[in-house]
């Protein structure tokens, strides 16, 4: 069965601090998606990534980069420069082949709380 | 292109009433899947539909609780006889196609139960 763990319940940064978000998957597939999403105080989930299981290559965009490695089953999400707007719950999430329709596993979320 | 929407956004029902939560998905979309966020919480998967078919219910409670996709008009969500455990977020989200494609989610609809 797949499983996601986000250790971090709470992380408190100043503004310009890097930050470091954790996941950490379980499964027995081979084919396999990973997803970040964000939740900002409005309650709205915005995607953020997909990366599949055979693409290992880190990803950057803009402030925001993924490290997925498959040796230690982690999909890292690190913010550069942190802003305050960045302050909300992020998720990560996963998505079997196996499973019939795809669903998404997802972690309990890291609330990112970003002090100006 | 409009988003996932789902309405009402917010919903109070007494214990014992019914509750409705609506979905219409993205255009060109025909996959729809309910998530709930209790308090606290992460999401959790409820059900997966297609039009006019339940794929996946594993994650629905067995009772109170079912869905539907009709060939015309929204998803629903209905919560029969609801109870305090009830009150909860929950997601709709939408996808293209079968396969490994991001399921892009609607507001929300907070459901209270008082």
């Amino acid at each position: 069965a797949q499983k996601v763990t986000q250790a971090q319940t709470e992380i408190s940064v100043v503004e310009k601090e890097d930050v470091t978000l954790d996941c950490v998957y379980e499964t027995r597939d081979t084919t396999y998606y990973l997803f970040w999403y964000k939740q900002p105080p409005s309650g709205e989930l915005v995607f953020l990534i997909r990366r599949n299981s055979f693409d290992e290559q880190n990803e950057i965009s803009g402030r925001y980069s993924w490290n997925f490695q498959k040796s230690t089953s982690s999909f890292n999400f690190t913010i550069t420069a942190s802003q305050v707007v960045d302050s909300a719950v992020y998720f990560c999430a996963l998505s079997e082949a196996g499973n019939a329709g795809n669903m998404l596993t997802f972690g309990g979320g890291t609330r990112l709380m970003v002090k100006p | 292109n409009a988003g996932v929407m789902q309405n009402p956004r917010h919903l109070v029902r007494r214990r014992g009433q019914e509750a409705r939560l609506r979905c219409s998905p993205m255009k060109g979309h025909s996959h729809v899947y309910w998530y709930r966020q209790l308090p606290e919480e992460g999401l959790k998967f409820m059900v997966y539909l297609q039009k006019e078919n339940i794929i996946d219910e594993s994650g629905m409670p067995k009772e109170r609780f079912s869905a539907e996709f009709p060939k015309e008009g929204p998803s629903i969500l209905r919560i029969q006889q609801v109870v305090r455990g009830d009150s909860a977020a929950y997601f709709c989200a939408s996808s293209p196609l079968k396969g490994f494609y991001e399921q892009y989610f609607g507001p929300g609809t907070r459901l209270t139960v008082t």
